[in-house]
C-alpha cells in the first residue's frame, strides 16, 4: 500500500523558514514524480511546486517561485519542501503526492497533508 | 482565480445524475489530460478519474469522465448521498505547471 507522511508544519513568524519532509512508502519512489499541493483554509487546491523521479527536473508555482525550492532523497525515500521568506498567504494545509508517473501525468496519491501557519 | 473554471456548486436528488464541467485553454486541456478528484469533508483528495475516462481500481463505474478540445466533464449516475464532497479537476500546463480547477461543491439534496 501506498503510504505518503508528511512532517515539518509548524507555527512560524513572516519571514521566518521552514522545511516540510515527505517519507514515502510501498512504491518504487525513484520511478515516480513527486508534488506538493496546498490548500489554505476553506480554499481550493492549489499546485505549488513539482519534481521528477530523479531530480533533474522541478517546477514551482509562480507565487512560491524563488522562495520555495522542492527537492528529493532517493535514497532515503523522502521528499522535501524547503520554504523560505514565508508569508502570511502561505498558510494552509501543504499535501506530499505521488506523481502517476510523469510531473505532466498528474497525481494519483495523496498524504494526509501538514499544517503551515505564518503569523505573528 | 483558478486556471480551469469550474462551477462553485452542484446538486442532484438521490439516484440522479448530475455533470460537473471544467473549462480551461489549448494550453492545459486541449493538449493535455485531466484527472478529477473527490475531497470529501476533512479529507484529503482522492484519484477518481485519471487520464480523461479511466477509473482507478477500486472506484464505481457511477463515475465517469470526458473530454472534448478544451473543455471536460466528471459525470455522477445514481447519486448517492456520500458523494457529497468538493470535486476539482487538474491537468498540466504548457508553461510547466500544475493547474486545478476551483473546485464544485456538490450537495446531495
Amino acid at each position: 500500500e501506498v503510504q505518503l507522511l508528511e512532517s515539518g508544519g509548524g507555527l512560524v513568524q513572516p519571514g521566518d523558514s521552514l522545511r516540510l519532509s515527505c517519507s514515502a512508502s510501498g512504491f518504487t519512489f525513484t520511478t515516480f514524480a513527486m508534488t506538493w499541493v496546498r490548500q489554505a483554509p476553506g480554499k481550493g487546491l492549489e499546485w505549488v511546486s513539482g519534481i521528477s523521479a530523479i531530480g533533474d527536473a522541478t517546477y514551482h508555482a509562480d507565487s512560491v517561485k524563488g522562495r520555495f525550492t522542492i527537492s528529493r532523497d532517493n535514497s532515503k525515500n523522502t521528499l522535501y519542501l524547503h520554504m523560505n521568506s514565508l508569508r502570511a498567504e502561505d498558510t494552509a494545509l501543504y499535501y506530499c503526492a505521488k506523481g502517476i508517473l510523469y510531473s505532466r501525468d498528474g497525481i494519483d496519491v495523496w498524504g494526509q497533508g501538514t499544517t503551515v501557519t505564518v503569523s505573528s | 482565480q483558478s486556471v480551469l473554471t469550474q462551477s462553485p456548486s452542484a446538486s442532484g436528488t438521490p439516484g440522479q445524475r448530475v455533470t460537473i464541467s471544467c473549462s480551461g485553454s489549448s494550453s492545459n486541456i486541449g493538449s493535455n489530460t485531466v484527472n478529477w478528484y473527490q475531497q470529501l469533508p476533512g479529507t484529503a483528495p482522492k484519484l477518481l478519474i485519471y487520464s480523461n475516462n479511466q477509473r482507478p481500481s477500486g472506484v464505481p463505474d457511477r463515475f465517469s469522465g470526458s473530454k472534448s478540445g478544451t473543455s471536460a466533464s466528471l459525470a455522477i449516475s445514481g447519486l448517492q448521498s456520500e458523494d457529497e464532497a468538493d470535486y476539482y479537476c487538474a491537468t498540466w500546463d504548457d508553461s510547466q505547471k500544475l493547474v486545478f480547477g476551483g473546485g464544485t461543491k456538490l450537495t446531495v439534496l
